[in-house]
């Protein structure tokens, strides 16, 4: 049962132009959701992430959005850069108490190619 | 910075041997994590610990035990490996209840 999904495995992205990756939950019970990006070989690393008393937090060019009565929420990033090319997972964390708190369910992974 | 360090980058490891792989977080964190990633499944929980000596479950437990005598080291066990166990496996830590993970860099792990 994936409670957090990204149904678009890759991305392919000019260079300048917006990057919009998208993720949608099941689970009502989560309550933060968090954006990490990956290169292959490295661990991945925290990009953004967003409480779900909000529907927007921006950090530069990194924009999340959530939209709580669709469960989805996306990144955009603006403008694109070669750099950006990583895999990119969507994370959610649950509020249900005892031990689960703190655990985070994961996404598949969207692949983000920006080319020159 | 917290540090999260994963003792192998690549191991090749044979059916039927007992593997180790070994995480240390030089950051006090109370939570150490293990996760492995296979394209188009994303990172799978697989087990993990709140205290020391204390372990639970992930989704996908089966096959693997773990241990964590210390604070700072949390070790991920493959009883007797299997080629399906072949993957990247991530550990992780982070602080009390706190949501912000660091990763380790990662182990990839062949068995043939």
């Amino acid at each position: 049962d994936q409670q957090v999904k990204q149904n678009s495995p890759s991305l392919s992205v000019q260079e300048g132009r917006i990057s919009i990756l998208n993720c949608d939950y099941t689970n009502s019970m989560f309550d933060y959701f968090l954006w990490y990006k990956k290169y292959p070989a490295e661990g991945p690393t925290f990009l953004i992430s967003i409480s779900s008393i909000k529907d927007k937090n921006e950090d530069g060019r990194f924009t999340v959005f959530l939209n709580k009565s669709a469960k989805h929420l996306s990144l955009h990033i603006v403008p694109s850069q070669p750099g950006d090319s990583a895999v990119y997972f969507c994370a959610a964390r649950s509020n249900a108490g005892g031990t689960s708190y703190g655990k985070l369910t994961f996404g598949q992974g969207t692949i983000l190619t920006v080319h020159p | 910075d917290v540090k999260v360090t994963q003792s192998s980058r690549y191991l090749v490891k044979r059916t039927g041997e007992k593997v180790f792989l070994e995480c240390v977080q030089d950051m006090d964190h109370e939570n150490m994590f293990w996760y492995r990633q296979d394209p188009g499944l994303g990172l799978r929980l697989i087990y993990f610990s709140y205290d020391v000596k204390m372990k639970e479950k992930g989704d996908i437990p089966e096959g693997y035990s773990v241990s964590r005598e210390k604070k700072e080291r949390f070790s991920l066990i493959l009883e007797s490996a299997s080629t399906n166990q072949t993957s990247m496996y991530l550990c992780a830590s982070s602080p009390g209840t706190s949501y912000g993970y660091t990763f380790g860099s990662g182990t990839r792990l062949t068995v043939v």
